[in-house]
């Protein structure tokens, strides 16, 4: 069965310095993996995606993830980190393109000015 | 880009009564739309797969008694959550495949259901 792992439930970065959300997964085949952030009370908002090509993956808002194979890891990571990026982020899984779509348990990301 | 609504974005209703919530995708056509439930601090669980013109397919352990799905046409998904009781209250989420080589799916804004 496909799953996918945030090991960490919070993290905390100063304004201004690089940042990594990580995110391992599991699954029986060639993954698709996405990474969505989520404001209070509103959906997901679609950051980046891995499905082929290119392993280093740029995204929104100045956002990028690594696919590593060996790892079996797609870590978030941001340069130079904003107050605004301050808000819940999902790490995502899918198999194929008809497969469903398995979340990761979330990470709160909090910027400190 | 696709843009998936849903309507209302936030609702609250008294014990027993039923709730609609609609999730519509704008500018493109969906034949597979999924619903989502999201507790407080939660991650998202997928509660069911609806298809347009037939059945929807529900994860193990939603109650589809409950969860009455209807996805009557392509652009348009509607989640009915019949006689909602307070442990209902739940921010649900849909989603819409566009279709295309990877299928992807564009996620609705969400709607806050508080049952009193």
């Amino acid at each position: 069965a496909q799953s996918v792992a945030q090991p960490e439930d919070q993290v905390n970065v100063a304004e201004g310095n690089p940042l990594t959300v990580k995110c391992t997964y599991s699954v029986s085949g060639n993954p698709y993996l996405f990474w969505y952030v989520q404001y209070p009370n509103r959906g997901l908002q679609f950051l980046l995606k891995y499905i082929t090509g290119d392993n280093l993956v740029k995204g929104s808002y100045g956002f990028e993830a690594e696919f590593n194979k060996s790892q079996t890891s797609f870590h978030l990571k941001k340069p130079s980190a904003l107050v605004s990026d301050s808000a819940l982020y999902f790490c995502a899984v899918r198999v194929s393109s008809a497969s469903k779509i398995i979340f990761g348990s979330g990470t709160r990301l909090s910027i400190r000015p | 880009g696709a843009v998936v609504s849903q309507h209302p974005s936030w609702v609250i209703c008294k014990s027993g009564t039923s709730v609609k919530i609609e999730c519509r995708s704008l500018d493109f056509q969906a034949t597979t739309m999924f619903w989502y439930r999201q507790f407080p601090k939660q991650s998202l669980m997928l509660m069911a797969t609806s298809n347009e013109g037939s059945k929807a397919t529900y994860e193990q352990g939603v109650e589809k008694d409950k969860f009455l799905i209807n996805h009557a046409s392509l652009t348009l998904s509607t989640l009915t959550v019949t006689s909602a009781h307070p442990e209902d209250s739940s921010f649900y989420i849909c989603s819409a495949e566009a279709g295309g080589p990877y299928n992807e799916q564009f996620f609705g804004p969400g709607t806050r259901l508080t049952v009193l």
